[in-house]
């Protein structure tokens, strides 16, 4: 089935320094990705919309400066948080879409999450 | 889904017994639906879906009902064991986006 790979799982990072976090569709392309923040105890919230070789879309209200991302190749999408501040400690979560919609769930595969904290 | 950010409700059921897990969702455009379960530290898994054209689908212990009318959509779970105990999102399929329900933590009490 489809997988996708999400790096580093946790990461603990000083405030003001910037974090990269890489997602991989490792068996299939995948033109979208999509990126989610998860606050504890909370409902997934999507950040942004991010097409491979363009600009990606961002939801109202995500700072597109501070949650840069990058969709280089059709198997890698990465997020940076710049400027991290301990508001920004989360849960983030990458997802693609696999374009065989035959797929289960319409092709949409997560990955494990990245546990940003910042101190 | 319900307004997303509010803490997730809760459910504690008795093991064997069955589950119903509700979720309210908000377009009516929408043309598709998924239940994930999340297990603590991790992604969704896909459990079940559902298209608008249908009302009711079976899986292995799990049932989907959607009900269009009050966009209401319901996971059931037969026989609840341990290993089901997670919080549970329904998601909503707007044109490409895949946007999340409020959750619901199921605990599954020995």
């Amino acid at each position: 089935g489809a997988v996708v790979s999400q790096h580093p799982s946790r990461v603990i990072c000083k405030s003001g320094t910037s974090v990269k976090i890489e997602c991989r569709s490792l068996d299939f392309q995948a033109t979208t990705m999509f990126w989610y923040r998860q606050f504890p105890k909370q409902s997934l919230m999507l950040m942004a919309t991010s097409n491979e070789g363009s600009k990606a879309t961002y939801e109202q209200g995500v700072e597109k400066d501070k949650f840069l991302i990058n969709h280089a190749s059709l198997t890698l999408s990465t997020l940076t948080v710049t400027s991290a501040h301990p508001e920004d400690s989360s849960f983030y979560i990458c997802s693609a879409r696999n374009p065989n919609r035959d797929s289960a769930g319409y092709g949409y595969t997560f990955g494990s999450g990245t546990r940003l904290t910042v101190v | 889904g319900e307004s997303v950010g509010l803490h997730l409700p809760t459910l504690s059921v008795q093991e064997g017994d069955n589950s119903i897990i509700n979720c309210a969702y908000s377009n009516s455009a929408s043309d598709y639906f998924i239940w994930y379960k999340q297990e603590s530290g991790k992604g969704p898994q896909f459990i079940i879906d559902i298209r608008s054209n249908m009302d009711k689908r079976q899986g292995q212990r799990v049932t989907v009902l959607l009900n269009k009318t009050v966009k209401h959509l319901s996971l059931q779970i037969a026989a609840t064991q341990p290993g089901d105990s997670a919080v549970y999102f329904c998601a909503e399929k707007e044109s490409h986006d895949m946007r999340f329900g409020a959750g619901t933590r199921l605990t599954v009490k020995p």
